[in-house]
């Protein structure tokens, strides 16, 4: 059983901090990481996708991919009350579909002004 | 540009009943997936379509599921009889042709389905 393995918080910072959203995946095969932003009641929006070891940033928003610790991280600079969300962990999975996703069950993040 | 829709956004019913889901992705897109979120837990694979085909119906929970994608435009998911345990938050979301791009799924707004 593929798992992805997330802290469902809630995580909380204050404004202007860093946070720092933690994810583990049990595949060791897996190639392809997302990170998805789900505002209460609203569709997942991928905010990051991540493939190779190391950093990738992308604005406030910094990937980090552990492949050898099975491990993907999200970090959020100069966080604001609009970034609290639930933050979903996926991971790709070729052993079945061309694409499907295998979801963790996510960080609830809130920024407090 | 569009995105994916789902129809409708809520649904209460009984059990036993049978519901339709609709998901109408975005045009052009050849990959379409079906979610489920139960509460509590994490977002769950049900089935890919490339275009009107099957690619994968490994997550179909029973055969209490059937989905459809005529034409490989829009889809339907419907649930015949409903359980108590179908209650969850179908999502949808589609995908450009494989190759194209790195394949970002995006999602719809989901359809929240309720067993009585």
């Amino acid at each position: 059983q593929k798992e992805v393995e997330q802290n469902s918080g809630p995580l909380s910072v204050p404004e202007g901090a860093i946070a720092s959203l933690n994810c583990t995946y049990s595949d060791r095969g897996s190639q392809s990481f997302f990170w998805y932003r789900q505002y209460s009641g609203k569709s997942p929006e991928l905010i990051m996708f991540i493939y190779s070891n190391g950093d990738k940033e992308d604005g406030r928003f910094t990937a980090q991919l552990n492949k050898a610790s099975q491990y993907v991280s999200l970090l959020i600079r100069d966080s604001q009350p609009s970034d609290s969300a639930t933050y979903l962990c996926a991971v790709k999975d070729y052993g079945g579909s061309q694409g499907n996703l295998i979801f963790g069950k996510g960080t609830k993040l809130s920024v407090k002004p | 540009e569009a995105g994916v829709t789902q129809f409708p956004s809520h649904s209460v019913i009984e059990k036993g009943q049978t519901v339709t889901l609709r998901c109408d992705p975005i045009s052009g897109h050849d990959n379409l997936y079906w979610y489920r979120r139960v509460m509590g837990k994490e977002i769950k694979f049900l089935l890919h379509f490339v275009k009107e085909s099957k690619q994968d119906e490994s997550g179909m929970p029973n055969n209490r599921f059937l989905a459809e994608r005529t034409g490989g435009t829009y889809s339907t998911l419907k649930v015949q009889p409903a359980e108590l345990e179908d209650s969850g938050v179908y999502f949808c979301a589609s995908s450009q042709p494989t190759g194209t791009s790195y394949n970002e799924q995006f999602f719809g707004p989901g359809t929240r389905l309720t067993v009585l």
